[in-house]
C-alpha cells in the first residue's frame, strides 16, 4: 500500500539551531499537509501544499513540496523551546475523499 | 474558533465488550474521518464518511468497526467486540469541503483490559 516515509525519527537541537524533517511518498500525492502534535495532544494543522514545487513560509517555518509531488520538507530556522513536539507530514491521496496517509513523525526536542 | 469535540476523553473497557466513541464535528463541515494512533506510533487512517455513507476505509477498519451519523451533529465510531490491540488514541476529524484542511478533535484514549 501507499506509504509516506519521514526522517529523522528524532531530532535533538540546541535552542537557536535549525531543524529540518523530510517526507517521501511511494506515490504521487495530490497534496501534502503538515501537522504538529504536542505530547498528549492532538494533531494541529500547520499548512497544506498543493502545487508542484510550492514553497510556503510561516514565520520561522518553511515548507516545500517537491516537483514530482512525492516529497516534502519542513525547515525551522532558529528553533525555540516552543517548537518542541512531533511534526507529521500527511499525504493526500489522488482520487481519495481526502483521507491522509501520515508519516511516522519527527519528534523535536529543543535544549534551552 | 469552532472545534471538533470528542467524548469521552478516556474510555476503559473489558476485552470483548462493545464501545462507542463519540464526535461532534464542526457544524458546517461535510467530510468526517476517524483515525487512530497507537501509543508512540503514527496516526493511521480508519475511515472517511461523506454524504451519509462511508467513502473510504482502511484495512484496519474491519467488520468489528462501524460508523454512524445518527443525527445532524454526532459522528460515532463503534467497535463491536474490542481486542487488546484496539487500545489506542482515536481521533475524529472533519473538514468543510475538498481541498480544505482537516481539523482534529482532542481524541479519545481507549484502553482495553
Amino acid at each position: 500500500g501507499q506509504q509516506v516515509m519521514q526522517i529523522p525519527q528524532y531530532q535533538h537541537v540546541q535552542e537557536g539551531e535549525d531543524f529540518t524533517t523530510y517526507c517521501n511518498s511511494s506515490t504521487t500525492l495530490s497534496n501534502i499537509q503538515w501537522y504538529k502534535q504536542r505530547p498528549g495532544g492532538h494533531p494541529v494543522f500547520l499548512i497544506q501544499l498543493v502545487k508542484s514545487g510550492e514553497v510556503k513560509k510561516q514565520k520561522r517555518l518553511t515548507f516545500q513540496f517537491g516537483e514530482a509531488k512525492k516529497n516534502s520538507s519542513l525547515h525551522i530556522t532558529a528553533t525555540q523551546t516552543t517548537d518542541v513536539g512531533t511534526y507529521f507530514c500527511a499525504g493526500g491521496r489522488r482520487g481519495s475523499q481526502g483521507n491522509l496517509i501520515f508519516g511516522k513523525g519527527t519528534k523535536l526536542s529543543v535544549k534551552p | 474558533e469552532p472545534e471538533v469535540t470528542q467524548t469521552p476523553s478516556h474510555q476503559v473497557t473489558q476485552m470483548g465488550q462493545e464501545v462507542i466513541l463519540r464526535c461532534v464535528p464542526i457544524s458546517n463541515h461535510l467530510y468526517f474521518y476517524w483515525y487512530r494512533q497507537i501509543l508512540g506510533q503514527k496516526v493511521e487512517f480508519l475511515v472517511s464518511f461523506y454524504n451519509n455513507e462511508i467513502s473510504e476505509k482502511s484495512e484496519i477498519f474491519d467488520d468489528q468497526f462501524s460508523v454512524e451519523r445518527p443525527d445532524g451533529s454526532n459522528f460515532t465510531l463503534k467497535i463491536r467486540s474490542t481486542k487488546l490491540e484496539d487500545s489506542a488514541m482515536y481521533f475524529c476529524a472533519s473538514k468543510r469541503q475538498g481541498g480544505q484542511p482537516q481539523h482534529f478533535g482532542d481524541g479519545t484514549r481507549l484502553s482495553i483490559l
